[in-house]
């Protein structure tokens, strides 16, 4: 099992541009969050899914756009990237209730 | 709304040495706890958590943690530390119930660097 992965690693954007990180898991997880990493902050909820078709907002969604069309892959969309979406990206994947969470390798980002 | 407090930034210790690492937390009800491990260059790693039960939780790579409701913290320890725990660590809650979908809340994390 590749558990919970994430394409691409490491993306440079221009302020304006649009890009879609893709997460995947093969482990049958009903759940899926994508969370942002900035130094000082921890991680912050950006948006999450509870089943196919289903998404719903976290804490900072703003900026934001994700789908979940096939239960295993969850995409976050940035439509005009601004530099202070600078960020690791996280997905994880958890079992039906959340209670254990499988991240993936993370996705570097830079706005410039 | 909930929020999860890590005081220490940045940890030093020598090899041998003993470890806490403080994180309390805000929130009315009932929640459940967790701790992250992330090693240089890596993904998030789960070493323990609390969901009801003995308060004292044993989780990989020798570390526990001891759960106070009344204080509200979720301590991380460990009798000795090696070289190879040089990380960062993550406190974490999320509410216990079902309409919270497992969302987790984290704390600022803390930065452990262990000397050789």
């Amino acid at each position: 099992n590749a558990g919970v992965t994430q394409t691409p690693k490491f993306r440079v954007l221009k302020t304006g541009q649009s890009m879609t990180l893709l997460c995947a898991q093969d482990m049958n997880h009903e759940y899926m969050y994508w969370y942002r990493q900035d130094p000082g902050m921890g991680l912050r909820l950006i948006h999450y899914s509870v089943g196919e078709g289903t998404t719903a907002k976290g804490e900072v969604p703003d900026g934001y756009n994700v789908s979940r069309l096939k239960k295993q892959n969850f995409l976050l969309g940035l439509e005009s990237a601004a530099p202070s979406q600078t960020s690791v990206y996280f997905c994880a994947s958890a079992t039906e209730g959340g209670l254990t969470q499988y991240f993936g390798p993370g996705t570097r980002l830079l706005v410039l | 709304a909930q929020s999860v407090s890590q005081h220490n930034h940045h940890v030093i210790l020598s090899e041998a040495a003993s470890l806490e690492l403080g994180c309390n937390y805000s929130y009315g009800g009932t929640v459940n706890l967790f701790w992250y491990v992330q090693y240089p260059g890596q993904h998030l790693q789960l070493l323990l958590k609390y969901f009801s039960g003995d308060p004292l939780v044993k989780g990989i790579k020798g570390f526990e943690a001891e759960f106070i409701k009344s204080k509200f913290s979720f301590n991380l320890r460990k009798p000795s530390v090696q070289w190879s725990a040089t990380a960062e660590y993550f406190c974490a809650i999320s509410v216990a119930g079902g309409t919270s979908y497992g969302k987790l809340t984290f704390g600022q994390g803390t930065i452990l660097t262990v000397h050789p």
